[in-house]
């Protein structure tokens, strides 16, 4: 079956642009998360849904970012007024639920360079 | 202070050599601990976890965790150029978002 998609897999924006990444979980899997991964920082968490609702939004690095899912599958990562310090791979991962261990699988990931 | 401190590296060791990846962490309600490979330009993929501390081995790689000292380890025996990669060590509370080190990348050389 087919992973976690998402896209588009490059963006390069201008800074004070707004942007939008997709995210395709694994059919079936009802959380879904969005992670950072910046040079020298690792990944950092941002956000984490389950089904539609996000329970847990500490991540989020200022009030720029947000997210949303419907129907307990797309998900969109938005970044209004893009700024130099944005850029990074944006990574998303889905696990078939939450609890315990359930093994998250990512994505490719979509590279932001703001510009 | 983040919560999993990882040595970046680079590391570069001969085909054949045994590898070791080490991670400690500061969090003492991390239950699940993990190692993630991560080729250049893909996603992370889960290569081993445990729970609690203990060993785990899975072919040539053995993943331990001292929760005592809150020491993470990875190693590769007979190392291949086929491993290189980055390495992440990543934590999990109860709850379910990951706590990641900052990777290691290493090279296998032929």
């Amino acid at each position: 079956g087919a992973g976690v998609s998402q896209s588009p897999s490059n963006k390069v924006t201008e800074k004070g642009k707004d942007v939008e990444l997709r995210c395709d979980p694994i059919s079936g899997h009802t959380a879904l998360y969005w992670y950072r991964q910046s040079l020298g920082q690792g990944l950092e968490f941002l956000i984490y849904f389950q089904g539609n609702s996000a329970p847990d939004k500490s991540g989020l690095p200022s009030d720029r970012f947000s997210a949303e899912r419907t129907g307990g599958s797309v998900s969109t990562l938005t970044i209004q007024r893009t700024q130099q310090e944005d850029s990074a791979v944006y990574l998303c991962a889905s696990s078939l639920a939450t609890g315990g261990f359930n093994e998250q699988f990512f994505g490719p990931g979509t590279r932001l360079t703001v510009l | 202070q983040k919560e999993v401190e990882q040595d970046p590296g680079p590391l570069s060791v001969p085909e054949g050599a045994i590898v070791s990846l080490n991670c400690t962490y500061s969090n003492s309600a991390f239950q699940y601990f993990m190692w993630y490979r991560q080729y250049s330009r893909k996603g992370p993929e889960l290569l081993m976890y445990t729970y609690s501390s203990g060993n785990k081995e899975d072919g040539r790689f053995t993943a331990q965790v001292d929760k005592s000292s809150k020491y993470i380890s990875l190693f590769i025996r007979d190392s291949q150029p086929s491993d290189s990669a980055t390495y992440l060590c990543a934590g999990k509370t109860g709850a379910n978002n990951l706590f990641f080190g900052t990777g290691t990348r290493l090279t296998v050389i032929p």
